[in-house]
């Protein structure tokens, strides 16, 4: 497995603001993904963030809205642009491909309210 | 596209019972399928996996089935324990793209 860490873990934000997520791994990963986890809801997958080009979106998801870096391997950020109330959920970052699996291990999250 | 339905939403047993946690996928070209448990405030927690050439996997108190011609696949946990509350998630994932589509989550109560 591998240790992920996400900043912020929680956060209150005013509509209209944006919030940048960050995730970092403590090793090198082939993949990192974005997911999306409304309150009592099942994940949903936002991105995939790859390293050196432009991430790939899910159907319903654009760039303009989630903007996504993932300058090397161990390290992805996740913006929330100009936030509304629908917003306010959990954002967990997860990577596969260590040790060429596919199993996929998750952060502890980032709790987002937006007002 | 694939889509995993998972059931009970919720599921309540006794302390020492044993629970049973079903889903079920629709693209047969999926081939692996993990299971995670999620408490509250934390991330999902991978606690057990099986691919497509394997029916059953065991680890302790915690197992999977798979059943490839009918297309659904269970967790199954043995003597549970108040520790096991938390709500669980299934997967289905295919080929080698990492991408997971998710089961809608079974919160399970283990009652002391």
């Amino acid at each position: 497995s591998a240790v992920i860490s996400q900043k912020p873990s929680r956060d209150i934000c005013q509509r209209g603001t944006s919030l940048t997520i960050q995730c970092q791994v403590d090793s090198q990963v082939t993949m990192m993904f974005w997911y999306r986890q409304q309150p009592g809801q099942s994940l949903t997958l936002i991105a995939t963030a790859n390293q050196g080009s432009e991430a790939t979106y899910e159907s319903g998801f654009v760039i303009d809205k989630f903007p996504i870096s993932r300058p090397n391997l161990t390290f992805s950020t996740l913006t929330v642009s100009n936030m509304s109330p629908e917003d306010s959920s959990i954002y967990l970052c997860s990577v596969a491909g260590l040790a060429g699996y596919n199993e996929q291990f998750f952060g502890p999250g980032t709790r987002l309210t937006v007002l | 596209g694939e889509n995993v339905e998972q059931h009970p939403s919720t599921l309540s047993v006794q302390e020492g019972d044993s629970a049973v946690i079903k889903c079920t996928y629709s693209d047969s070209a999926s081939n692996y399928f993990p299971w995670y448990k999620q408490e509250l405030g934390k991330g999902p927690q991978l606690i057990i996996d099986i691919r497509s050439n394997v029916g059953e996997k065991k680890d302790q108190r915690i197992a999977v089935t798979l059943n490839k011609t009918a297309k659904h696949f269970s967790l199954h946990i043995t003597e549970t324990q108040p520790e096991d509350s938390a709500v669980y998630f299934c997967a289905a994932s295919w080929g080698g793209t990492y991408k997971y589509i998710f089961g809608t989550g079974t919160r399970l109560k283990v009652l002391a």
